[in-house]
């Protein structure tokens, strides 16, 4: 079993619905990341959280420590949001990123 | 914003063929580098962490003679693929973060390079 799970794998839906995407991961951990990779294959970083949650623009991302879960929203989505968003983790202790699949994610207008 | 640069983008060569790529963070100093290989509709998978002036530290299953990092100054580390045959194709990244306590600060992610052995 991997250590972070993402869901859905896949996600498609209508331009200006409001997206959720799970991470829950099985290991302690000291942050979380959100990043998103288009199509061409760089990844920008969207989030990083210890606690709580933040906000940027369009996106929301939470994380509960004790349930070991964060969730990516997106509000009023756009076709350019369609990329794969990955949930990756960095382990207590350890000094590198753990990845979970990724969730393509496709908006049609 | 910090930005990292990856260079080239694309790689296509014959088998058997060395192929460096360059990791070059533009406004920051990078202890330490990041390496990653993604296949096709798969996750990113860390090669090896890379530290400035020091050996890197390859995960298990990547060998070190296939994949020689050098990390020689602060703002540069660099990926050889040395004799690529065709299963070396594939995406590879890496990131960067600012300042040694990496685990407090986001990652920066180069733009990747494709790599294509014929």
């Amino acid at each position: 079993k991997n250590e972070v799970e993402q869901s859905p794998q896949n996600l498609t839906a209508q331009e200006g619905e409001f997206i959720t995407i799970n991470c829950s991961y099985s290991v302690g951990i000291s942050a979380l990341h959100w990043l998103q990779q288009h199509p061409g294959g760089g990844i920008v970083s969207l989030f990083m959280l210890s606690s709580g949650k933040k906000k940027h623009g369009r996106l929301i991302a939470t994380i509960n420590i004790q349930e070991k879960h964060s969730s990516l929203h997106i509000t009023a989505s756009h076709p350019r949001d369609s990329a794969v968003y990955i949930c990756a983790v960095i382990i207590q202790g350890a000094q590198k990123l753990v990845f979970g699949q990724g969730t393509r994610l496709t908006i049609n207008p | 914003g910090a930005v990292v640069s990856q260079h080239p983008s694309r790689v296509i060569c014959k088998s058997g063929t060395s192929v460096k790529i360059e990791c070059r963070s533009l406004d920051f100093q990078a202890t330490t580098m990041f390496w990653y290989r993604q296949f096709p509709k798969q996750s990113l998978m860390l090669m090896a962490t890379s530290n400035e002036g020091s050996k890197a530290t390859y995960e298990q299953g990547v060998e070190k003679d296939k994949f020689l990092i050098n990390h020689a100054s602060l703002t540069l580390s660099t990926l050889t693929v040395t004799s690529a045959h065709p299963e070396d194709s594939s995406f590879y990244i890496c990131s960067a973060s600012l300042g040694a306590r990496w685990g407090n600060q986001p990652q920066h992610f180069g733009d990747g390079t494709r790599l294509s052995i014929l």
